[in-house]
């Protein structure tokens, strides 16, 4: 079946560090991609997504390009702030009415 | 904006008790999910439904029951809590096209 792999946490990183967070995938055929974000004490919001090869979402300056060719979809940001400090799930779906796949959630710090 | 709404940010039950987690959106869609978040677990699906009174088992439906009577609300019912369904649950929403909208959670203790 479908599987997300991302990069184990906790991440912990210095204010206007540069941020990758590693996602691989495994599915048939051709997925959407998605980036979720959960802020402390709420729910999952969704950061950015792609839904065909060599597309790039982008969002509140984090970025992710879906890799066909190495079924990779890794976030990044630039310089990250302290209030990008929260769990992030890497996700796939194959259509509009199929359950969204989950990968495990990285934890990420940021500290002034 | 989408606004998915579960009844109860925290619930604490006894072991044996029938537990409700209820979840609402406002915006007409068809599709709504029950997840359960656990650390170093991620997301993992319980039950999700397409349509009024219609229900499919996710990956971890065992322990768990659900209903959708009206397309806006979905229920998950715990027929008998254990311990082991301590949790954080989370409900979400979809049309189909957009991505899914989730409500806050419920976290759930079972003692």
């Amino acid at each position: 079946g479908d599987s997300v792999t991302q990069m184990e946490g906790p991440v912990t990183l210095s204010e206007e560090a540069f941020l990758t967070i590693n996602c691989t995938y495994t599915a048939t055929g051709y997925p959407s991609l998605f980036w979720y974000v959960q802020y402390p004490g709420e729910g999952l919001q969704l950061l950015l997504k792609a839904t065909k090869a060599d597309d790039k979402g982008s969002n509140k300056g984090f970025e992710a390009t879906y890799r066909k060719e190495t079924t990779s979809f890794h976030l990044e940001k630039g310089s990250v702030q302290v209030s990008d400090s929260a769990v992030y799930f890497c996700a796939l779906r194959h259509s509009g009415n199929t359950p969204l796949v989950f990968g495990k959630g990285t934890r990420l710090s940021v500290i002034a | 904006d989408v606004k998915v709404t579960q009844s109860s940010r925290y619930l604490v039950k006894r072991t044996g008790e029938k537990v409700f987690l209820e979840c609402v959106q406002d915006m007409d869609h068809e599709n709504m999910f029950w997840y359960r978040q656990d650390p170093g677990l991620g997301l993992r699906l319980i039950y999700f439904s397409y349509d009024v009174k219609m229900k499919e088992k996710g990956d971890i439906p065992e322990g768990y029951s659900v209903s959708r009577e009206k397309k806006e609300r979905f229920s998950l019912i715990l027929e008998s809590a254990s311990t082991n369904q301590t949790s954080m649950y989370l409900c979400a929403s979809s049309d189909g096209v957009s991505p899914l909208h989730f409500g806050n959670g419920t976290r759930l203790t079972v003692t």
